[in-house]
């Protein structure tokens, strides 16, 4: 079957843009996280979305945003990009709502911010 | 969640059982105990998980001890497609969803 899959891959966009990420979840998967993850901070959860609604949302700024579809697809949004928003963005979808359901992610879109 | 350590590096020869140490000495009783790993380049790939009891399944072992403050990941024949960062990581069942990440274990297997 059919894993996650991020789109785009490779990002280069330049301070003060905005950006929109997208994540098509495994089919059936109704949850999708996003995470971030850099070299010095590591993996750090941005949010995570079930059946259209944020249901947790990690210590991130207001300029990320995301949302989810009603066919479970889901976009982040990161406006008025800095030089520190350089990042893997990592997208995780699972059946349910419970974390035994074990999350699959995507391969990641590389952000770069110059 | 509870906070767990890992050893920041480790080798294994190839063909050899790698055994991944993780302390959890704060967890409670209804976390969970999850080991994700990334191979280069990749998103975290979910190996297995347990509360209590030794949990296996085709890719690992998890040995938990008695008092659940420490776990051990086993890759019972470890390959050099297991090069890869190895997490362990606490958790609800249930309820807060988010998984937090700690620095891994950056395993190293051997020719």
């Amino acid at each position: 079957k059919a894993g996650v899959t991020q789109t785009p891959r490779y990002l280069i966009k330049t301070r003060g843009q905005q950006v929109t990420l997208s994540c098509s979840p495994i089919s059936g998967h109704r949850s999708v996280s996003w995470y971030q993850q850099t070299p010095g901070q590591g993996l750090q959860f941005l949010f995570e979305y079930f059946s259209e609604t944020q249901r947790n949302k990690g210590n991130f700024p207001g300029r990320f945003s995301g949302r989810q579809f009603s066919n479970s697809r889901s976009e982040m949004n990161v406006s008025t990009l800095e030089l520190g928003d350089s990042a893997l963005y990592l997208c995780a979808s699972s059946l349910g709502t419970v974390v035994s359901d074990g999350y699959t992610f995507g391969s990641g879109t590389r952000l770069t911010v110059v | 969640d509870a906070k767990t350590t890992q050893p920041p590096s480790m080798d294994c020869a190839e063909g050899r059982a790698a055994n991944l140490p993780c302390n959890h000495s704060t967890i409670s009783g209804n976390e969970y105990v999850y080991w994700y790993r990334q191979i280069h380049s990749q998103g975290p790939q979910y190996i297995i998980h347990g509360l209590k009891n030794n949990e296996t399944n085709e890719m690992a072992s998890l040995i938990i001890t008695e008092d659940r403050k420490s776990s051990t990941l086993i890759l019972p024949h470890a390959t050099l497609r297991d090069t890869a960062v190895y997490y362990c990581i606490v958790a609800l069942y249930t309820g807060r969803r988010a998984l937090t990440f700690g620095s891994g274990t950056r395993l190293q297997v051997q020719p």
